[in-house]
């Protein structure tokens, strides 16, 4: 079956310029999560969309990024006014709905996001 | 206390050896435990997760939890040069569905 699709895989962008990175979760996950990975660093969560709940927000680092869902199917992440510092490979990963297992996801291939 | 450490690395070991990679967590990230491997350039994939006390075992893998003294461990055995990644430790509170990730741990297998 189908993984977890992200696209594009590697985005140049100019300082100041909004991007759009896309997510396609595995069929049947109602969990979904965005993540943002600098050189050489862990994971940073970003934020979390499980079904039609409201999505848990806390990891965006500011007001420059915003995420949508709709239901259990794809998901965009938007960065507005782009800085050098969001320069990363911001992965998605998808996972069934459960307090437990939540923790058992699947990732994406991520998108790296190069802000010149 | 971060939530969840792990010792950055690398760690080195010789092939055929068995890799131990180890976790602490605070009280707040008690619950379940998983160890995904990420390989340079690549994303995180899954390897074990660990709900109880003890150890679990899938082919050279085995993950050892102690609730008590809150570390979770990954044991390889049988190493090989394929086996060299980071390994990142994740662990979930009971009522949470978002899980922390440790730093990860560099594991070195050479020949």
């Amino acid at each position: 079956g189908a993984g977890v699709s992200q696209s594009p895989s590697n985005k140049v962008t100019e300082k100041g310029k909004d991007v759009e990175l896309r997510c396609d979760p595995i069929s049947g996950h109602t969990a979904l999560y965005w993540y943002r990975q600098r050189l050489g660093q862990g994971l940073e969560f970003l934020i979390y969309f499980q079904g039609n709940s409201a999505p848990d927000k806390s990891g965006l680092p500011s007001d420059r990024f915003s995420a949508e869902r709709t239901g259990e199917s794809v998901s965009t992440l938007t960065i507005q006014r782009t800085q050098q510092e969001d320069s990363a490979v911001y992965l998605c990963a998808s996972s069934i709905s459960s307090t437990s297992r939540g923790g058992e996801q699947f990732f994406g291939p991520g998108t790296r996001l190069t802000v010149l | 206390q971060k939530e969840v450490e792990q010792n950055s690395g690398p760690l080195s070991v010789p092939e055929g050896a068995i890799a131990s990679l180890n976790c602490t967590y605070s009280d707040r990230v008690s619950q379940s435990f998983f160890w995904y491997r990420q390989y340079s350039g690549k994303s995180p994939e899954l390897i074990m997760s660990i709900y109880s006390n003890g150890d679990k075992e899938d082919g050279r893998f085995t993950a050892q939890l102690n609730k008590a003294s809150q570390y979770v461990s990954l044991l390889i055995r049988d190493s090989q040069p394929s086996d060299s990644a980071t390994y990142l430790c994740a662990g979930a509170s009971g009522g949470s569905y978002i899980p922390t990730f440790g730093r990860g741990t560099s594991l070195i297998v050479h020949p």
